[in-house]
């Protein structure tokens, strides 16, 4: 398994503002993923961030609502950029170690208000 | 129609029950499958993990495959309290040369285990 620590656990923002949200593994991997859970859905795959490049973003999300970063192979940042309501959720970090099997941690619960 | 489609309960048993929970899929290029558990305000933990057809057993858990009717059940039996999370089902297929594939969840299942 993996350790992987989010912050925060959760906050509360204004609409029109920004929020990063860290992600910090225990070890080195490769592949770290972004996913979203609102109520009532399936976990949503926001982007793919591989060190050393740009991040791979699914369908639907892009890059300026949500940027980025990987700075080196335990740390990623996920922002979301000028929250609006709908943008309450739960953000989630993910890492893959080698198998298919992925990892998350505790998740960010974000309220725009 | 999705991909993977989970009925979301919630489902209610009585300690002790054995529990099924159940996900049926679309895409027959999934190899790899995947249940978690979350509880509440907590990520999604792995519970099991396999590939292709056949039952693994961990404990309490089974976790079954039928690739041929698309269909992945993960069983619980002796269902404690401490049971009572959501579980997702997830599943993936083989990248090319054995490259990432995209994890696709289903909307989870809400289990209450009633003492």
């Amino acid at each position: 398994s993996a350790v992987i620590s989010q912050k925060p656990s959760r906050d509360i923002c204004q609409r029109g503002t920004s929020l990063t949200i860290q992600c910090q593994v225990d070890s080195q991997v490769t592949m770290m993923f972004w996913y979203r859970q609102q109520p009532g859905q399936s976990l949503t795959l926001i982007a793919t961030a591989n060190q050393g490049s740009e991040a791979t973003y699914e369908s639907g999300f892009v890059i300026d609502k949500f940027p980025i970063s990987r700075p080196n192979l335990t740390f990623s940042t996920l922002t979301v950029s000028n929250m609006s309501p709908e943008d309450s959720s739960i953000y989630l970090c993910s890492v893959k170690r080698g198998g298919d099997e992925a990892f998350f941690g505790q998740g960010t619960r974000l309220t725009v208000v | 129609q999705k991909e993977v489609e989970q009925d979301p309960g919630p489902l209610s048993v009585p300690e002790g029950a054995i529990v099924s929970l159940n996900c049926t899929y679309s895409n027959s290029a999934f190899q790899y499958f995947m249940w978690y558990r979350q509880y509440s305000r907590k990520g999604p933990e792995l519970l099991m993990y396999t590939y292709s057809s056949g039952n693994k057993e961990d404990g309490r858990f089974t976790a079954q495959v039928d690739k041929s009717s698309k269909y992945i059940s993960l069983f619980i039996r002796d269902s404690q309290p401490s049971d009572s999370a959501t579980y997702l089902c997830a599943m993936s297929g083989i990248g090319n040369s054995g490259g990432y594939q995209k994890v696709t969840f289903g909307i989870g299942t809400k289990l209450q285990v009633i003492p």
